[in-house]
C-alpha cells in the first residue's frame, strides 16, 4: 500500500492558462473525493467518485473546473482559465465501500496551486 | 451534515493529556463523529471515529456525551509531533460521503 499520490505537488501558473492534476489513488479503493484547501481553512468538498461515476458535485465546482475518472483508477482535475482565486491546495482522498470496511478517507499530499 | 464548533486554537505541555473539544449541537441520530488531523503542509490523517459509545485506539480516544450534542478528542500523552490542526467532522453513516472539515483547533504541544 503506498498511499495515494498526487502530481505535481507544485504548479505556478500565469492567470488564464489552463492546469490539470492527478490523483492516483490507493489500490483497492472505489471511491475518490477532491477537496480544495485555502490558507487557514479547512478542506473544502469539491467532487466525489464512485468507481468512473461521478456523483456529487460542489457548488464551488464552477464550470471552468472538470473532473474525471475514467476507468476507475486515477483521477483528473482540470481548471480551465486559471483565476488569482483558484490558488489553493487541491486535495484527493480516498476510500473504499467494501462491506464492513472502516470507509475512512486517506489523503494525499494534495497539489499546491499558485496563479499568479 | 450537522456543523460542527470548535476552539481556534489550544496549548498542551508535552507529555500532558490533550482534550480537544467539539461541539455537534444539531447532529442526528445516524450522523458519526470522526476527527482528523493536519500538520502542516501535509494531507488530514484519520485519527478515529464513532456513533455513540466511547472509543479508543493506538492514537487517541474519543468521548462522546450520551446526548450526542459534543465529544472531546484524548491524546492521552501529547508530543511535539501532534502539533497538528485538529477537525471534528460529522458525518451521516457509511454511504454518505462528503466530509465538512469547519476550521479546526490548533494544537500547540509545548516543550
Amino acid at each position: 500500500d503506498t498511499g495515494v499520490s498526487q502530481d505535481p505537488r507544485h504548479k505556478i501558473t500565469k492567470r488564464g492558462q489552463n492546469v490539470t492534476f492527478r490523483c492516483d489513488p490507493i489500490s483497492e479503493h472505489n471511491r475518490l473525493y477532491w477537496y480544495r484547501q485555502t490558507l487557514g481553512q479547512g478542506p473544502e468538498f469539491l467532487t466525489y467518485f464512485q468507481n468512473e461515476a461521478q456523483l456529487e458535485k460542489s457548488r464551488l465546482l464552477s464550470d471552468r473546473f472538470s473532473a474525471e475518472r475514467p476507468k476507475g483508477s486515477f483521477s483528473t482535475l482540470e481548471i480551465q482559465r486559471t483565476e488569482q482565486g483558484d490558488s489553493a491546495m487541491y486535495l484527493c482522498a480516498s476510500s473504499t465501500s467494501k462491506q464492513g470496511a472502516l470507509d475512512e478517507q486517506f489523503f494525499g499530499p494534495g497539489t499546491r496551486l499558485t496563479v499568479l | 451534515d450537522a456543523k460542527t464548533t470548535q476552539p481556534p486554537s489550544m496549548d498542551c505541555a508535552e507529555g500532558r493529556a490533550a482534550n480537544l473539544p467539539c461541539n455537534h449541537s444539531t447532529i442526528s441520530g445516524n450522523e458519526y463523529v470522526y476527527w482528523y488531523r493536519q500538520i502542516h503542509s501535509q494531507g488530514p490523517q484519520y485519527i478515529i471515529h464513532g456513533l455513540k459509545n466511547n472509543e479508543t485506539n493506538e492514537m487517541a480516544s474519543l468521548i462522546i456525551t450520551e446526548d450526542r450534542k459534543s465529544s472531546t478528542l484524548i491524546l492521552p500523552h501529547a508530543t511535539l509531533r501532534d502539533t497538528a490542526v485538529y477537525y471534528c467532522i460529522v458525518r451521516v453513516g457509511r454511504n454518505f460521503n462528503k466530509f465538512y472539515f469547519g476550521s479546526g483547533t490548533k494544537l500547540n504541544v509545548k516543550p
